[in-house]
């Protein structure tokens, strides 16, 4: 996942714009990959998931992207809202084990 | 949906008491897990089981230990709490890895110790 650090990333979008959050994990074997979003006080939120077997998969307004390539995974937002506001996580797994990245947060302009 | 449900939202408890939290899931998942959230940490794993009465280390298990006696419930416990065990503490449950399912998590216990 991302570098943990003290200081989340954080992205700021219009409302109605189009957020893209971005990922590097970290074990080229991993062969499943997840977003979450965490609003505050509540425990992380399933958004979606996608096996190392594709490359692009799509939700209700959401889509993930990956490159296994560079290691990267993205999430895309559509016509971001207000309710959008949150912390974004990536996780991978490979076996067992679920490595979550530090998170964005991202916020969004009325 | 699946539900996992934390028994305390918010719990404060003194320097060496015993503290319980307590976890439930209501979709006969196999796999259960603690998870403490600390800012600029992440979440970091304290202890699993994928069935009743096992148990794994996580990558921080020390001052922790569960009990699994029921495959819906998973507690987390903590023997003697330190102020450093002051933290956000989030349970997941899971389908066996195979089936490549996401964790699904509780909304958490947020704990201080004093």
């Amino acid at each position: 996942g991302e570098s943990v650090g003290l200081h989340l990333p954080t992205l700021s979008v219009q409302e109605g714009d189009n957020s893209i959050i971005n990922c590097a994990y970290s074990n080229s074997a991993s062969d499943y990959f997840i977003w979450y979003k965490q609003e505050s006080g509540k425990g992380p939120q399933f958004i979606i998931d996608i096996r190392s077997n594709m490359d692009k998969r799509q939700g209700q307004r959401v889509t993930v992207l990956l490159n296994k390539t560079v290691k990267h995974l993205s999430l895309q937002i559509a016509a971001t809202q207000p309710g959008d506001s949150a912390v974004y996580f990536c996780a991978e797994r490979g076996g067992f084990k679920t490595i979550f990245g530090a998170g964005t947060r991202l916020f969004v302009k009325a | 949906d699946v539900k996992v449900t934390q028994s305390s939202r918010y719990l404060v408890k003194r320097t060496g008491e015993k503290v319980f939290l307590e976890c439930v899931q209501d979709m006969d998942h196999e796999n259960m897990f603690w998870y403490r959230q600390d800012p600029g940490l992440g979440l970091r794993l304290i202890y699993f089981s994928y069935d009743v009465k096992m148990k794994e280390k996580g990558d921080i298990p020390e001052g922790y230990s569960v009990s699994r006696e029921k495959k819906e419930r998973f507690s987390l416990i903590l023997e003697s709490a330190s102020t450093n065990q002051t933290s956000m503490y989030l349970c997941a449950s899971s389908s066996p890895t195979g089936n490549n399912s996401p964790l699904h998590f509780g909304n958490g216990t947020r704990l201080t110790v004093t």
